[in-house]
């Protein structure tokens, strides 16, 4: 089956710098790359995803880009902010339907005032 | 996006009872439904995949007995965890996706105590 590795584990910045969080998958059959943020105590929020016919997508301060010969996607934001602080998941999925999404471990971002 | 609603939000219960937690799609049809517990500080673990009117696909080490899974129509699947008991208290999820998504859209989420 697949699995997804995700790299930071935390990740801590200052306001304004950049953080970068990344994924590697093992299916190369995987077609779909959604990230999402999940705050404390809440449900994971979709911010942005990928697919397999894409290399990079932008969304304001945050993208994603895939490498599907290296089999990773990376997520990046730009001018961090305080509420960007909480867990980003990375997911892999391959075809559609009944297909599961395999989640990464997550990433607890930290930005500091 | 579409809504999916999770209830309860939170619950105790005592040691020994059982307790239901129900996923609802709102506008659409979830075709798939999925079960998570989150443990805190960690990932979601995948517990079980359903599909409507089919038998759920459970995780290796997840007791398909312990937890039980409905997907009986395409707007509802109800988690049971029989027989609770403190280890059991977490935080449980769904997420619903139609036939049509890939994307995969989740509850609030259900605060379980197991006292």
């Amino acid at each position: 089956g697949e699995n997804v590795e995700q790299h930071p584990s935390t990740l801590s910045v200052q306001e304004g710098d950049s953080a970068v969080i990344k994924c590697t998958y093992s299916d190369s059959a995987s077609n779909y790359f959604p990230w999402y943020k999940q705050e404390l105590g809440k449900r994971p929020q979709l911010i942005i995803d990928i697919r397999s016919n894409v290399g990079e997508k932008k969304d304001q301060r945050i993208a994603v880009t895939l490498n599907k010969t290296a089999k990773h996607f990376s997520l990046h934001i730009t001018e961090t902010q305080p509420e960007d602080s909480a867990v980003y998941f990375c997911a892999a999925l391959a075809g559609s339907g009944y297909s599961t999404l395999t989640f990464g471990k997550g990433t607890m971002l930290l930005v500091s005032p | 996006g579409a809504v999916v609603s999770q209830h309860p939000s939170w619950v105790i219960c005592k040691s020994g009872t059982s307790v239901k937690i129900e996923c609802r799609s709102l506008d659409f049809q979830a075709t798939t439904m999925f079960w998570y517990r989150q443990f805190p500080k960690q990932s979601l673990m995948l517990m079980a995949t359903s599909n409507e009117g089919s038998k759920a696909t459970y995780e290796q080490g997840v007791e398909k007995d312990k937890f039980l899974i409905n997907h009986a129509s395409l707007t509802l699947s109800t988690l049971t965890v029989t027989s609770a008991h403190p280890e059991d208290s977490s935080f449980y999820i769904c997420s619903a996706r139609g036939i049509m998504n890939t994307e995969a859209f989740f509850g609030q989420g259900t605060r379980l105590t197991v006292v």
